[in-house]
């Protein structure tokens, strides 16, 4: 069974710093990765997606994850945070071949402190 | 403009009243789904549909029902709401590929749901 785990319910960073989120999965087959962004009030958002091809991804708002095999990891960085980030991100990983059951984590809230 | 759209945004129910939150995508998607969120949870996914008539159950299906008459409709149904239903429930589309390159999942606003 496919699982993702999301360190730090709660992540506090002051503007301008790095963002780091964390994510590792678990998968027996080689996973999707996807990170999603919620702004207050609203639905889910992609942010980026790893399938197959370069490990490090970069998606939309200068935000880039990069998948390590050996480490089961899919953590989400940003090298300079804006006010702007301050959202909840949710992990999700899919199991290939098509079959779409997607499993997200619990979620990280970034505060941007000014 | 492509989109999902969830009626209603908030809805206050009482116990036992049966409900039904709709949710329509404009994007000739095969998959829909539904999930709720509750805090420190994340997303659950209740019920998904990989085409018409073809719906399954996700992780926490009870005490829910859909349908999936049309590609773009997928309503969530409520027979008899409880309170531990109060949630936040978002629906989703995404294009079904074996690829998984096209698996971008739509969300839909949300439906605040609380059942007194």
């Amino acid at each position: 069974a496919q699982s993702v785990t999301q360190l730090g319910s709660h992540v506090s960073v002051s503007e301008g710093a790095l963002v780091l989120l964390r994510c590792n999965y678990s998968s027996s087959v080689p996973p999707y990765l996807f990170w999603y962004v919620q702004y207050p009030n609203q639905g889910l958002q992609l942010l980026l997606k790893y399938t197959t091809g370069a490990t490090l991804v970069k998606g939309i708002n200068g935000f880039e994850a990069e998948f390590k095999k050996s480490e089961t990891s899919f953590h989400l960085t940003k090298p300079s945070a804006h006010m702007s980030d301050a959202a909840e991100y949710f992990c999700a990983v899919i199991l290939s071949g098509g079959y779409q059951k997607v499993t997200f984590g619990t979620g990280t809230k970034l505060q941007v402190i000014p | 403009e492509a989109q999902v759209t969830q009626n209603p945004r908030y809805l206050i129910t009482v116990t036992g009243k049966k409900l039904t939150v709709t949710c329509s995508q404009n994007m000739n998607h095969e998959y829909m789904s539904w999930y709720r969120q509750d805090p420190g949870l994340g997303l659950r996914q209740i019920y998904y549909s990989m085409n018409v008539e073809v719906t399954d159950k996700g992780d926490v299906p009870e005490g829910y029902k859909v349908s999936r008459k049309e590609k773009r409709n997928f309503p969530l149904i409520l027979e008899s709401p409880s309170p531990n239903q109060t949630s936040l429930y978002f629906c989703a589309s995404s294009l079904f590929s074996s690829t998984v390159l096209n698996t971008e999942a739509f969300f839909g606003q949300g439906t605040r749901l609380t059942v007194v």
